[in-house]
């Protein structure tokens, strides 16, 4: 089975500071991979999402993410963070569950605060 | 377009007693799914039904967890009996028909509010 781990639990950063949150994965196969994010008193939501092609992708609110296949990885970055980005992330893996369907797996999460 | 709606959003049980939330999925979509989410990780799925019908529920504890979808629309999943490990936002989704042609045929799930449940 499929596995995600996210390496920091919770980063402060200051406004403007750059980001980036790591993702590691499990599987041997294709995988579709994923990032979502959920605001304070928000809905999980998409942020942004790879399935083929090239291997940066970019999602809303000026949030990319690269995807080594080499290293297993699907880290999240943005250039300047704003107070609005405080939230929590999460990174996904869709991918074959072995019991007749494709599955999303969940990493931990990382909780971002951002200070003005 | 309406969201996925989700009810109640909070509850507060002792163990052993039973509980059931319920799910409205974002109209059109034939793929309903449930997860639920421990404080401090991410998201588990428990069941994901197409249509009426089950897909995967190899994630749900069947000897207290039970899930329907019945018109293929509504779905509501039940605990008896609630144990203190329940404790969990309790998640569901909806999206467009997902294939099972392999990973190209995903389609996006999007996410209700969740019901917040609390064992005592």
């Amino acid at each position: 089975a499929q596995s995600v781990s996210q390496h920091n639990h919770h980063v402060i950063l200051s406004e403007a500071a750059s980001l980036e949150l790591g993702c590691n994965y499990s599987y041997g196969g294709t995988v579709n991979l994923f990032w979502y994010v959920q605001y304070p008193g928000q809905h999980l939501q998409l942020l942004l999402k790879y399935f083929s092609g090239d291997p940066l992708v970019k999602g809303i609110k000026g949030f990319e993410a690269e995807f080594i296949k080499s290293k297993f990885s699907f880290n999240l970055r943005k250039p300047s963070v704003q107070w609005s980005d405080t939230a929590e992330y999460f990174c996904a893996v869709n991918a074959y569950s072995g019991a007749g369907s494709y599955q999303l797996t969940f990493g931990k999460g990382t909780k971002l605060s951002v200070i003005p | 377009e309406a969201g996925v709606a989700q009810s109640p959003r909070y509850k507060i049980i002792e163990k052993r007693q039973s509980v059931a939330f319920w799910c409205n999925p974002i109209s059109g979509h034939a793929t309903l799914y449930w997860y639920q989410q421990i404080l401090g990780q991410g998201p588990k799925l428990l069941i994901q039904f197409q249509n009426n019908g089950v897909v995967d529920d190899s994630q749900l504890p069947k000897d207290r967890f039970s899930a329907e979808r019945l018109k293929g629309v509504d779905s509501t999943l039940k605990i008896q009996p609630a144990k203190l490990e329940d404790s969990a936002v309790y998640l569901c989704a909806s999206s467009r028909p997902q294939g099972l042609a392999g990973v190209g045929s995903y389609n996006e799930q999007f996410f209700g509010p969740g019901t917040r449940l609390t064992v005592l």
